[in-house]
């Protein structure tokens, strides 16, 4: 089946320490996102990658990292640096149709720093 | 920056009752898209708006895109418990990879 993939779907991570989180889609898009969602709250954009090997900072980059050296893969790394790390990170990708297009997301990764 | 407002930000109603969110844009929109996240879960497409003035149905949700092409909504008529969650508008940015989102509303049923 295609979809995205995201793992594990819980995570904990003792303070000070970096953890990756791993993003797979097989839909053959072109681009993809990391989305950080605090309880209640709205969706807030961390990174997006339009193509392999390239990405861009979206609203809350500081204290997270990217790479994207696959096109079906877009791990998020989130460091030591980023001051309040618990969340539910979300995974999204579109395809090539421009503005028209609809995001697929992953189920999702419920991140606790303990 | 362009800015997708939501309202209500919460909505709590009795089932059978009708419940509507609204989204406006700071700009005018070449399209509109719509996403139910349950909860626990993850944001899933609903629709997509296109045209000025357009109207779309899915069942008992009502889908509007304004004259402008700067507001939206979204219309539940007689909500049932499966309705329950979180209803997200997003719009274009300014590139056509980026996706403006709304905050949400989120529907609450009460018991």
């Amino acid at each position: 089946d295609g979809g995205i993939t995201q793992s594990p779907k819980y995570l904990f991570r003792k303070e000070g320490q970096n953890v990756t989180l791993s993003c797979e889609q097989n839909l053959n898009h072109d681009a993809m996102y990391w989305y950080r969602q605090d309880p209640g709250q709205g969706l807030r954009l961390i990174y997006y990658s339009q193509i392999v090997n390239d990405f861009q900072k979206g609203d809350i980059a500081e204290g997270y990292s990217v790479s994207r050296e696959k096109k079906e893969s877009f791990p998020l790394t989130v460091t030591s640096a980023q001051k309040n790390p618990t969340a539910f990170y979300l995974c999204a990708s579109r395809g090539t149709g421009g503005p028209n297009t609809e995001a697929f997301f992953g189920q999702g990764t419920r991140l606790t720093v303990v | 920056g362009q800015q997708v407002m939501q309202i209500p930000q919460y909505q709590h109603v009795q089932e059978g009752e009708d419940f509507t969110t609204y989204c406006n844009s700071s700009t005018t929109l070449s399209n509109i898209q719509w996403y139910k996240q349950r909860p626990g879960g993850h944001p899933v497409f609903l629709i997509q708006l296109v045209k000025s003035g357009e109207v779309k149905k899915q069942k008992r949700l009502t889908f509007q895109f304004g004259e402008a092409k700067k507001n939206s909504s979204l219309h539940i008529t007689a909500t049932q418990t499966t309705d329950v969650g979180t209803y997200f508008c997003a719009g274009p940015g300014d590139s056509n990879y980026q996706l403006i989102w709304g905050a949400g509303t989120k529907l609450i049923i009460k018991p």
